[in-house]
């Protein structure tokens, strides 16, 4: 079965610009979580969407937010771009049902999308 | 919150050494427990898991790892490493009422010379 397919893959953006990025899970999971892996922080969590919901919260400005539609797919945006916020965005997908539960919180990433800031 | 360490950055291994990658997480409640891989141009790979049971479990590739509840521990082992093993490997800790949210050690870069 299809993997979990993130786009674009690669994008340069502008200081102050903003940049949506587009995940679709593997069909049938519910659960979409969003990692930003830079080499000096590594793997930080964003956010997680189950059911169209916010089920959990990085540390993150509010300058990135996210959502998560009827179908599962995701979106993540970033507003007011940074330099600092180039890196590798990941988002991964789980069958998410029950925390804990056996399976439900294996996840399964995508191959990201790296946002370059200039 | 909790947090996991990864104690070693950089690993140089010859083919058919002996590997050990450590994992400390802090946490005091009950955790499931993950060790991911990311090979040069891939994608993070699950490896392996804990959720519970027996705390030695085996993963893909002959890795496996314990999990020593009194040590806060998850190292991963593979008796023999191959060339193919060359990757960035990393510890996960999901606390267990938090969802699908990974807390992620540094990682640790594991190069094997041929």
């Amino acid at each position: 079965k299809a993997g979990v397919t993130q786009t674009p893959r690669y994008l340069i953006k502008t200081r102050g610009q903003q940049v949506t990025l587009s995940c679709s899970p593997i069909s049938g999971h519910r659960s979409v979580s969003w990692y930003q892996q830079t080499p000096g922080q590594g793997l930080q969590f964003l956010f997680e969407y189950f059911s169209e919901t916010q089920r959990n919260k990085g540390n993150f400005p509010g300058r990135f937010s996210g959502r998560q539609f009827s179908n599962s797919r995701s979106e993540m945006n970033v507003s007011t771009l940074e330099l600092g916020d180039s890196a590798l965005y990941l988002c991964a997908s789980s069958p998410g049902a029950i925390a804990g539960g056996l399976g439900a919180n294996v996840l399964t990433f995508g191959a990201g999308s790296r946002l370059t800031v200039l | 919150a909790q947090s996991v360490s990864q104690h070693n950055h950089h690993v140089i291994l010859s083919e058919a050494a002996s590997l050990e990658l450590g994992c400390n997480y802090s946490y005091g409640g009950t955790v499931n427990l993950f060790w991911y891989v990311q090979y040069p141009g891939q994608h993070l790979q699950l490896l392996l898991k804990y959720f519970s049971g027996d705390p030695l479990v085996k993963g893909i590739k002959g890795f496996e790892a314990e999990f020593i509840k009194s040590k806060f521990s998850f190292n991963l082992r593979k008796p023999s490493v191959q060339w193919s093993d060359t990757a960035e490997y990393f510890c996960a800790v999901n606390a267990y009422n938090a969802g699908n949210m990974l807390t992620f050690g540094g990682g640790t870069r594991l190069m094997v010379k041929p």
